[in-house]
């Protein structure tokens, strides 16, 4: 069965402490490996698209790699305002995206 | 850009009202939308995708008559929550993409939906 899995569930920092959020995929024939930022009450908000493994993509604190069996999210010095659920998904050819059940990060100054 | 709005941001009703999400691209044309709803503390769970100008495909366990979808133009989709219960109190949320099931999907902001 396809499925996507975060880990952890939730996770406490200290601001400027750095860390990785993990989602491990068993999609087969993997076209799109995605990752949202979700803050309470609001829709998704898109961050990255990782293609294929060894890809690498940044936005200020955040940088997302893959490889062929899962995803890290990487927060580098992190800030408060960078407390959220993160989310993330992949989907095969033809098909719609699965969901993890994201990581709730908390930043603490 | 990619843009997605909902309207209305929250809404209160009645049980067995119905209830209706207008989801809108506001700076790109959406070849499919869909429809997703959130319970506390979960994942978005997938309702339904639909096409412009055909019909929506559900989701296993979807109730295509209670959930009505309609996807009018190539920047509009509609959701119907029809004669309305307490259970169907949640947030739902739209994406849409520019060109097919495999491609970004961008969010709008949701609809929470209470119905008393």
């Amino acid at each position: 069965e396809d499925q996507v899995t975060q880990s952890p569930e939730a996770l406490r920092l200290q601001e400027g402490e750095s860390s990785s959020l993990n989602c491990s995929y068993t999609v087969s024939g993997l076209r799109g490996l995605f990752w949202y930022r979700q803050d309470p009450g609001k829709g998704p908000e898109f961050l990255f698209t990782l293609y294929s493994a060894g890809e690498e993509k940044e936005k200020e604190r955040l940088k997302a790699t893959l490889t062929k069996k899962e995803s890290f999210l990487h927060i580098t010095a992190p800030k408060p305002e960078d407390s959220a659920t993160y989310l993330c998904a992949a989907n095969q050819a033809g098909t719609a995206l699965i969901f993890g059940k994201g990581t709730t990060l908390s930043v603490s100054s | 850009g990619a843009v997605v709005s909902q309207h209305p941001s929250w809404v209160i009703c009645k049980s067995g009202t119905s209830v209706k999400i207008e989801c809108r691209s506001l700076d790109f044309q959406a070849t499919t939308m869909f429809w997703y709803r959130q319970f506390p503390k979960q994942s978005l769970m997938l309702m339904a995708t639909s096409n412009e100008g055909s019909k929506a495909t559900y989701e296993q366990g979807v109730e295509k008559d209670k959930f009505l979808i309609n996807h009018a133009s190539l920047t509009l989709s509609t959701l119907t929550v029809t004669s309305a219960h307490p259970e169907d109190s949640s947030f739902y949320i739209c994406s849409a993409t520019t060109s097919g099931v495999t491609d970004t999907q961008y969010f709008g902001p949701g609809t929470r939906l209470t119905v008393l």
